[in-house]
């Protein structure tokens, strides 16, 4: 079966300093994968999807950054965080158009 | 732009009664369809989907109705537990957005003992 991994759970971090975020996904070949955040009691917004490796789409202008450097591994990125960064970051996965299965999470405080 | 929205943000309901949770969407060229639970601090967790040529589809105790002349979505719950309090979310896409998911705020559901 296929699974997601997320890490790390939970990170704090200062502001101005850098993001590692990873993703990758077990079981499958060849997945779309995304990048989500979702602040507190808000719905998710899209922020990179990737149909391939090297091959990432940005949804909206931000201090991110997204890179596919393997089939299955994802990575969110960022050189210097902002206090509106934090958040709760989700990555996901779809092997046809539409159902998406969604990771554990990561939350990302900045302070 | 276009959106998916929930009616309510918050339901409470009794244990063992049939929940209901409604979902505007304003993209009449959505073709497919999801309800996501997610519970606190955890990933959203696919409950069922339906595509545009269906208007019903039932899976385990949840039974999704899309429809498309009004463009509303409902999730019916039959014999709400104490595990399905959650906050629920409904998620619309189509062929012509790439099939990118737009999620609505989401409903908060309260299953009172």
């Amino acid at each position: 079966s296929q699974t997601i991994h997320q890490w790390p759970a939970t990170l704090v971090q200062p502001v101005g300093s850098p993001l590692s975020l990873e993703c990758t996904v077990e079981g499958t070949s060849n997945p779309n994968l995304y990048w989500y955040r979702q602040a507190a009691g808000r719905g998710l917004q899209l922020l990179f999807y990737s149909v391939g490796i090297g091959q990432i789409s940005s949804e909206v202008p931000q201090n991110l950054s997204a890179s596919r450097p393997q089939d299955r591994q994802f990575i969110l990125s960022s050189k210097k965080l902002l206090l509106s960064d934090s958040g709760f970051y989700l990555c996901a996965w779809s092997v046809f158009e539409g159902q998406q299965y969604f990771g554990p999470g990561t939350r990302l405080t900045v302070t | 732009g276009e959106s998916v929205g929930l009616h309510l943000p918050t339901l409470s309901v009794q244990e063992g009664d049939n929940s209901i949770i409604n979902c505007a969407y304003s993209n009449s060229a959505s073709d497919y369809f999801i309800w996501y639970k997610q519970e606190s601090g955890k990933g959203p967790q696919f409950i069922i989907d339906i595509r545009s040529n269906m208007d019903k589809r039932q899976g385990q105790r949840v039974t999704v109705l899309l429809n498309k002349t009004v463009k509303h979505l409902s999730l019916q719950i039959a014999a709400t537990q104490p595990g399905d309090s959650a906050v629920y979310f409904c998620a619309e896409t189509s062929s012509s957005n790439d099939y990118k998911l737009s999620f609505g705020a989401g409903t908060t559901v309260t299953v009172r003992a």
